[in-house]
């Protein structure tokens, strides 16, 4: 069973920095592109960032470039959200998801909540 | 940047009544490949996003098949032949043809009358 477990979420104040994980497990994550999705309280879904299967290469939205980094091990099968400079427009549910030959977002996780706050 | 425009953004339906989405989008995603990636998913209250429909008309599996896309070059639909209480939620339409950024319509926000 494909499953894609989010963690690393919590309260941190403007300008600070928080380090998100995706474990994944069930399907050769190797082969998959990966993403991260977020949603603000209330809104719609929103895309952040995306890397390639072997981490080579990386895209970001607009909102979040210079401040995020997505990388993966592919020996652990994890992902990860480097976010740093946090906004309180970056509050939001962040989910992971997969991505093989143009069909997206197959499976996702159940999010972690990032919260920006003084 | 794909703007992708759905509408109605509130659809109140009736039991067992038909539902139709409409997902526009600023430009053509016919990709040079000769494929369209224009994806729906559905979000149920208080869970994740779960996809329903890819490349405009293909099913997920363990999709009901009362969920059917339909569409080409910037006018996209998905429609529901029989609505269930099961699928109160807000449906999305999301384009991968020209990225970045990956860019998903407003929502629709499918209840039952």
């Amino acid at each position: 069973e494909v499953q894609l477990v989010e963690s690393g979420g919590g309260v941190v104040q403007p300008g600070g920095s928080l380090s998100l994980s995706c474990a994944a497990s069930g399907f050769t994550f190797s082969t998959y592109w990966m993403h991260w999705v977020r949603q603000a309280p209330g809104k719609g879904l929103v895309w952040v960032s995306r890397i390639s299967s072997d981490g080579s290469g990386t895209s970001y939205a607009d909102s979040v470039k210079g401040r995020f980094t997505i990388s993966r091990d592919n020996a652990r099968n994890t992902l990860f959200l480097q976010m740093d400079s946090l906004r309180a427009e970056d509050t939001a549910m962040y989910y992971c998801a997969r991505d093989k030959n143009a069909e997206p977002y197959d499976s996702w996780g159940r999010g972690t909540l990032v919260t920006v706050s003084s | 940047d794909v703007v992708l425009t759905q509408s109605p953004l509130s659809l109140p339906v009736t039991l067992g009544q038909p539902a139709s989405i409409s997902c526009k989008s600023s430009q053509s995603l016919l990709h040079s490949s000769g494929s369209t990636y224009l994806n729906w998913f559905q979000q149920r209250p208080g869970q994740s996003p779960r996809r329903l429909i890819y490349k405009v008309s293909k099913r997920d599996s363990g999709v009901p098949d009362r969920f059917s896309g339909s569409g080409s070059g910037t006018d996209f639909t998905l429609k529901i032949s029989r609505v269930e209480a099961e699928d109160v939620g807000v449906y999305y339409c999301m384009q991968n043809t020209h990225w970045p950024p990956y860019t998903f319509g407003q929502g629709t926000s499918l209840e039952i009358k």
